[in-house]
């Protein structure tokens, strides 16, 4: 699987756009781009995912470069309940998908 | 729907003592995992079942843990004997097999004394 590459840490003001990059530089054709987040003393969440075109939804945006080498999520109006760790996962289709791999991921602070 | 269902939610032991966490995934999904989180290691995938049946168990630490889904909503994770470095957070997760989206619970946090 291809290993991704994060910030270990980002500030963002609240009522502004959160942009967390992520590089997957080996990424294969197959393999495609999730994000989830862990809140503090909770399970992961899922946020978002996508192979090669941008993808919205009620929670974020995922912007994936054209060559798919990197991706950026996009939390639109960050809140102070977006403070979290958030995971970029490449992960390949398979009939049945299989596991995740996390890595130490970004932490996201949101402050007022 | 509950959503992904674990207990305990916190277990306390001493060394050398069983321990057996449980996991009722969300009804419907056939696919179910168990992770650990450390601070060391971060979120670790241990086992995952498709259909009841383990599929990939090569994240399972050693012997003394072991892992069953006697049923599609039932599943255990067993430490015997357990040790100090076993503390950590236990999550269970289930999705429908073909499914993309894993659904986590909320962790059972185990200390061993």
């Amino acid at each position: 699987d291809a290993k991704t590459t994060q910030p270990p840490s980002m500030d963002c003001a609240e009522g502004r756009a959160a942009n967390l990059p992520c590089n997957h530089s080996t990424i294969s054709g197959n393999e495609y781009v999730y994000w989830y987040r862990q809140i503090h003393s909770q399970g992961p969440q899922y946020i978002i995912h996508g192979l090669k075109n941008n993808e919205t939804n009620e929670m974020a945006s995922l912007i994936i470069t054209e060559d798919r080498k990197s991706s950026t999520l996009i939390l639109p109006h960050a809140t102070l309940r977006d403070t979290a760790v958030y995971y970029c996962i490449v992960r390949p289709k398979t009939d049945s998908w299989g596991k995740l791999q996390f890595g130490a991921g970004t932490q996201v602070v949101v402050t007022p | 729907d509950a959503g992904v269902i674990q207990s305990p939610r916190h277990e306390v032991t001493e060394m050398g003592q069983e321990v057996t966490l449980r996991c009722k995934p969300i009804s419907g999904h056939n696919s179910l995992f168990w992770y650990r989180q450390t601070m060391m290691r971060g979120l670790e995938l241990l086992i995952y079942f498709n259909n009841n049946v383990p599929i990939d168990d090569s994240g399972m630490p050693e012997d003394r843990f072991s892992a069953k889904m006697p049923n599609a909503s039932f599943s255990t994770l067993k430490i015997q004997p357990s040790e100090p470095r076993d503390s950590a957070v236990y999550f269970c997760a289930s999705s429908l097999m073909g499914g993309e989206t894993q659904y986590f619970g909320p962790g059972t946090r185990l200390l061993v004394l």
